[in-house]
């Protein structure tokens, strides 16, 4: 299984992009990016999901290169409701997914 | 998408004593796993819960200690045997439903062990 690394936190202000950067050098072929958010006393809920270029939904764009070696989170004008830890996985389709670090984002009035 | 319901949402145990946790699914699903996240940490996977047989342990975990079941495919229990106070975590149970890896987790069982 694909080893992805995150930076361990960030912070941003209101109303700012934040773009969350991870690195999966060794993913594989069939293996999807799938993104997580999780926040406190929760369990982490699915926010995107990709296999190569972008994908935009109501809430995140996902930016994938063509080499797949690494994918980029964009969450765009951040509230303070959007700080939370954030997880990036990738995976072969067969269900069994493996949690790095994640990134602690904290949001700022 | 999938609802999944956990029981107990918190526990009080003594050491030494067992704990067992329901995870129910509002729909039948493919993949079954429960997860641990101890306090400030990452999610780590425990066992995939595979219907009608026994569960697929990740290193570091054993049968003994974490029995699981999963007699259909919309229910399965994890019990934590003769517990620490190492064991006090949140223990999650997640779904798969379908082969593209999209997961939904319950809201887990936070466990604390005296």
């Amino acid at each position: 299984l694909a080893k992805t690394t995150q930076p361990i936190s960030m912070d941003s202000y209101e109303g700012q992009e934040v773009n969350i950067t991870c690195s999966h050098n060794n993913i594989a072929t069939n293996d999807y990016i799938t993104w997580y958010q999780q926040f406190p006393s929760q369990g982490p809920r699915f926010i995107i999901q990709g296999y190569k270029t972008k994908v935009t939904n109501e809430v995140a764009s996902l930016f994938i290169p063509a080499d797949r070696k690494s994918s980029t989170l964009s969450l765009p004008r951040v509230s303070l409701s959007d700080t939370a830890v954030y997880y990036c996985l990738v995976g072969d389709g067969r269900g069994k997914l493996i949690f790095g670090q994640g990134t602690e984002l904290s949001v700022k009035p | 998408s999938a609802v999944i319901s956990q029981k107990p949402s918190r526990d009080i145990c003594q050491r030494g004593t067992s704990l067992t946790i329901q995870c129910q699914v509002d729909s039948q699903v493919t993949m079954m796993f429960w997860y641990r996240q101890q306090p400030g940490q990452s999610l780590t996977l425990i066992a995939t819960a595979n219907q009608g047989s026994e569960a697929t342990y990740e290193s570091g975990f054993v049968i003994d200690k974490f029995p699981i079941s999963r007699p259909n495919l919309t229910f399965s229990t994890l019990t934590v045997s003769n517990l620490s106070p190492e064991d006090s975590s949140i223990y999650l149970c997640s779904v798969s439903t379908a082969t593209n890896e999209k997961l939904f987790f319950g809201s887990g069982t936070q466990l604390s062990v005296l």
